[in-house]
């Protein structure tokens, strides 16, 4: 199926240890990003891809870390999580130079981190 | 500085009301994007709308409206006549030219009341 998306859907992990989340999109939309949503914060950027192998830092990308090796895939990486990362994470992708094309979400994921 | 300020956090209305939801912007850019998205009680985020900065045309799409003005910077969004299954987080995001990055607000949450 056309579309985007996340897993796994939920997950807990332990403080310390390292969680990857996936997305795929099957659009071969050139941008992609990684958003955390936090009550009373929105949405924020974490880290966002104009392209395959191409990267950058948006406004919270503290504590992870991402990849881009193919364009439909960008996996966010936690590489030893904290209580702060407890949040609901979600992937989008859009297309357009600059990104002027709407965004397209997937269905998020909810990390729990005890 | 917030880029996106909806400065409404949780708006309720009786069924049938109309409500107007605001979203005030801030950028230098003179070519930019300016979306809204809805976030239901199931989590998924929704596009509803994109505008650009040289299209100052009001759209309406059904019970939606969108009111964009350049000179104070806002893109508003009023829903006619709501229903409950209106009832959601809303949130209004930014994209500028010289960016590869969107920009959220950080949502108004519309409580419907049967």
């Amino acid at each position: 199926d056309a579309g985007i998306t996340q897993s796994p859907r939920y997950k807990i992990t332990e403080t310390g240890r390292q969680v990857t989340l996936m997305c795929h999109q099957t659009w071969s939309h050139s941008y992609m990003f990684w958003y955390r949503q936090d009550l009373g914060h929105g949405l924020r950027l974490i880290y966002y891809s104009a392209a395959a192998d191409i990267t950058d830092k948006g406004e919270v990308p503290d504590g992870y870390v991402v990849s881009r090796s193919k364009t439909e895939n960008f996996p966010l990486t936690l590489e030893s999580a904290t209580r702060s990362q407890t949040s609901v994470y979600f992937c989008a992708s859009s297309e357009g130079w600059p990104v002027n094309t709407e965004a397209f979400f997937g269905q998020g994921t909810r990390l729990t981190v005890v | 500085a917030q880029k996106v300020t909806q400065a409404q956090t949780e708006i309720s209305v009786v069924e049938k009301e109309d409500v107007t939801l605001d979203c005030v912007y801030e950028t230098r850019d003179t070519t930019y994007y300016l979306f809204w998205y809805k976030q239901p009680p199931s989590g998924e985020l929704v596009f509803l709308i994109r505008r650009n900065s040289f299209d100052e045309q009001n759209e309406i799409s059904g019970r939606y409206s969108w009111n964009f003005q350049k000179s104070t910077s806002s893109f508003n969004f009023t829903i006619t006549a709501s229903q409950v299954v209106d009832s959601a987080v809303y949130f209004c995001a930014l994209s500028e030219a010289g960016s590869n990055q969107f920009y959220f607000g950080t949502g108004t949450s519309l409580t419907v009341i049967p």
